[in-house]
């Protein structure tokens, strides 16, 4: 069966400095992943997604992912954080009525 | 309006009380999803629709209801919900595709308090 884990609960960081939260999935073929945010009392944004060719995906935001088959991981990240990232980051596996969501990450942003 | 649309956006409701939420998408898709988000835990799939057929039911209990009139509209009717259930509940839409991957998009999630 496949799984999400995202191993850090809540992290922060401070205003311009570089940002990355990791995601671990667990599946069996060539996953599809993807990565929400959500604001507090929002739905969740998609932020990019991968499912195929480069392993490196670009998203809104000024945020990236990378696709590492070898490590199963898909880690976003961002060059310089803005006080506007604070928010949930949801790594997901899958599509259609197998989606599967990890637990989330929490950002608060230092000023 | 553009995207997934949600009403209401918070509600109230008491044990016996008999309510529903409302989700609308203006994407074109055919596929609809209701989530549960409960605080500290992943999303649970609660139900999925596709071209208007019920597709999924992850083991809800029968307290709640879903309804989907046609490929834009779905409902989920509430009664003698227990205060457990409360928590935001998310609609989404994705255009599914045979053998190729679709993404979902999210409404803004209705808040219930359960009293």
């Amino acid at each position: 069966a496949q799984s999400v884990t995202q191993p850090d609960i809540h992290i922060t960081v401070s205003e311009g400095a570089s940002l990355e939260l990791r995601c671990n999935y667990s599946y069996g073929a060539t996953p599809y992943l993807f990565w929400y945010v959500q604001s507090p009392g929002q739905g969740l944004q998609l932020l990019l997604k991968y499912f195929s060719g480069d392993t490196l995906v670009q998203g809104i935001k000024g945020f990236e992912a990378e696709f590492k088959r070898s490590q199963s991981s898909f880690n976003l990240r961002k060059p310089s954080v803005h006080w506007s990232d604070a928010a949930e980051y949801f790594c997901a596996v899958g599509g259609g009525n197998d989606m599967r969501f990890g637990a989330g990450t929490r950002l608060t942003v230092k000023p | 309006e553009t995207g997934v649309t949600q009403t209401p956006r918070h509600l109230v409701m008491g044990m016996t009380n008999k309510k529903s939420l409302k989700c609308e998408q203006h994407l074109g898709h055919n596929a609809m999803y209701w989530y549960k988000q409960s605080a500290k835990k992943p999303l649970e799939l609660m139900f999925v629709y596709n071209f208007k057929e019920q597709t999924e039911n992850n083991s809800v209990p029968s307290r709640f209801s879903p309804e989907c009139p046609n490929s834009s509209h779905l409902f989920l009717h509430l009664h003698t919900l227990q205060p457990e259930d409360s928590a935001l509940y998310l609609c989404a839409s994705s255009q599914d595709r045979d053998f190729a991957p679709d993404t979902q998009y999210f409404g803004p999630g209705t808040r219930l308090t359960v009293l």
